[in-house]
């Protein structure tokens, strides 16, 4: 009964760095999706991917890259760390792209800090 | 495009005294409405969708919403609060200009309740 599961759960990086944050889903979704969430600013979508084979951007891609390596995981990786990129970042998953009638699935999240 | 206001970043209620969480929508077209509750270090998860059936919907843990498109609003109402709502909610947005693929989160209301 896992559910969405991120990893790492915490991690600290130095600027310039890279690094990949891992998602995996079990629960058969088709759609899955990255957020970050700043104080104050709510949830941003970064990127998403609606089936298997797909990726899209979302509200704030820049710095970032996807991979929809099969259809349990979706990964997001960082090139090179910005101070800029210090967040709690929420991978989600969907049954379908129809988000009303399926809703999002959340991670518990992965808090990473740039120095 | 689609967006969310949400008017209040913290909210204080006394135990047992109504809780009232106020969102504002904007969409070119009736959008679903979503609330989403998160409590410290977790994820979200969903409380209630409006999906253009009833206008009154019912949630989880006693929580209620009413979409007025007149007002373009979807506020989030509990009739008496207990200890255990304390978190931080979000109103979010899902609008047929986007597919329904994606969804935008308000900036949340973090609800203190106090004994």
């Amino acid at each position: 009964n896992a559910g969405v599961t991120q990893t790492p759960k915490f991690q600290v990086l130095k600027t310039g760095q890279s690094m990949t944050l891992q998602c995996a889903q079990d629960m058969n979704h088709n759609s899955m999706y990255w957020y970050r969430q700043d104080p104050g600013m709510g949830l941003r979508l970064i990127y998403y991917s609606a089936s298997e084979g797909t990726t899209d951007k979302g509200e704030v891609p820049n710095g970032y890259n996807v991979s929809r390596l099969n259809k349990r995981e979706f990964s997001l990786r960082l090139e090179s760390a910005a101070p800029s990129q210090t967040s709690v970042y929420f991978c989600a998953s969907a049954k379908g792209t129809d988000i009303a009638n399926y809703g999002y699935t959340f991670g518990s999240g992965t808090r990473l800090t740039v120095v | 495009a689609q967006s969310v206001t949400q008017l209040g970043s913290h909210v204080s209620v006394s135990e047992g005294a109504l809780v009232l969480l106020r969102c504002n929508y904007s969409s070119s077209v009736p959008p679903y409405l979503f609330w989403y509750v998160q409590y410290p270090n977790q994820g979200l998860q969903l409380l209630l969708k409006y999906t253009s059936a009833a206008t009154l919907v019912k949630g989880i843990n006693g929580f209620e919403a009413e979409f007025k498109k007149s007002e373009t609003s979807f506020h989030l109402t509990k009739p008496s609060a207990h200890m255990s709502d304390a978190a931080e909610y979000f109103c979010a947005v899902s609008d047929p200009a986007g597919g329904y693929q994606k969804v935008t989160f308000g900036i949340g209301t973090k609800l203190q309740v106090i004994p």
